[in-house]
């Protein structure tokens, strides 16, 4: 079993709906929790940062980490073309390891 | 100008042969780190230092080595090229004022292996 488990995709959605990707994990010793984006032939880039459980959000983007069901969200409101990326979730421990999921591959059709 | 360069961003070799890989940060970290990237696997870390005298394995170092030769440099090689080993590789960086969770990524390289 993969420590952190996310569905590739791909989903598809129009633009302006609310979008949601989702990973599980099973160490229950993570308590940093990213979620990168990445456009095609691109290097990935942090997109937020969330330590230890609760929601944070910044602008069309929140992040949910729910550590007792070792689950963690990114919902993306009003979505754009611009959005279409792989998002990747990644967590650490607290050590120099941090793990990534597979990523999942979101196209919004204009 | 982008703060993680990779040079090359696109390669073909043939198997058995010696490559290297190079990235250089201006964002002034002395942490870097060297990823490969395969499709259903997400980044997997081979290497990665944390300063110039540090370098540790990660969970896939085997067929591949790295030197740091500045704070600003650190190469990736593999010294006998397999098939198996054509990815996209991401070079990486974080400042150790705010730990290993904030990575800033190159744009990859491209690795062909035939």
């Amino acid at each position: 079993q993969k420590e952190v488990e996310q569905d590739p995709g791909p989903l598809s959605v129009p633009e302006g709906a609310i979008v949601s990707l989702n990973c599980t994990y099973s160490n229950s010793a993570f308590q940093y929790f990213m979620w990168y984006r990445q456009y095609s032939r691109k290097g990935p880039e942090l997109l937020m940062y969330t330590y230890s459980s609760g929601n944070k959000e910044d602008g069309r983007f929140t992040a949910q980490v729910d550590k007792s069901s070792k689950y963690i969200s990114l919902f993306i409101r009003d979505s754009q073309p611009s959005d279409s990326a792989t998002y990747l979730c990644a967590m650490n421990t607290g050590g120099f390891k941090t793990i990534f999921g597979a990523g999942t591959r979101l196209f919004v059709k204009a | 100008d982008a703060d993680v360069t990779q040079t090359p961003r696109n390669r073909i070799t043939k198997t058995g042969k010696r490559i290297m890989l190079e990235c250089s940060q201006t964002k002034g970290h002395d942490r870097m780190y060297w990823y490969r990237q395969d499709p259903g696997l997400g980044l997997r870390l081979i290497y990665y230092s944390f300063d110039v005298k540090d370098i540790n394995k990660g969970e896939i170092s085997d067929g591949y080595s790295v030197s740091r030769q500045a704070q600003a440099k650190f190469s990736l090689s593999l010294e006998s090229a397999i098939p198996n080993q054509t990815a996209l590789y991401f070079c990486a960086t974080s400042d150790r004022k705010t730990g290993t969770y904030e990575q800033y990524f190159g744009p990859g390289t491209r690795l062909t292996v035939t």
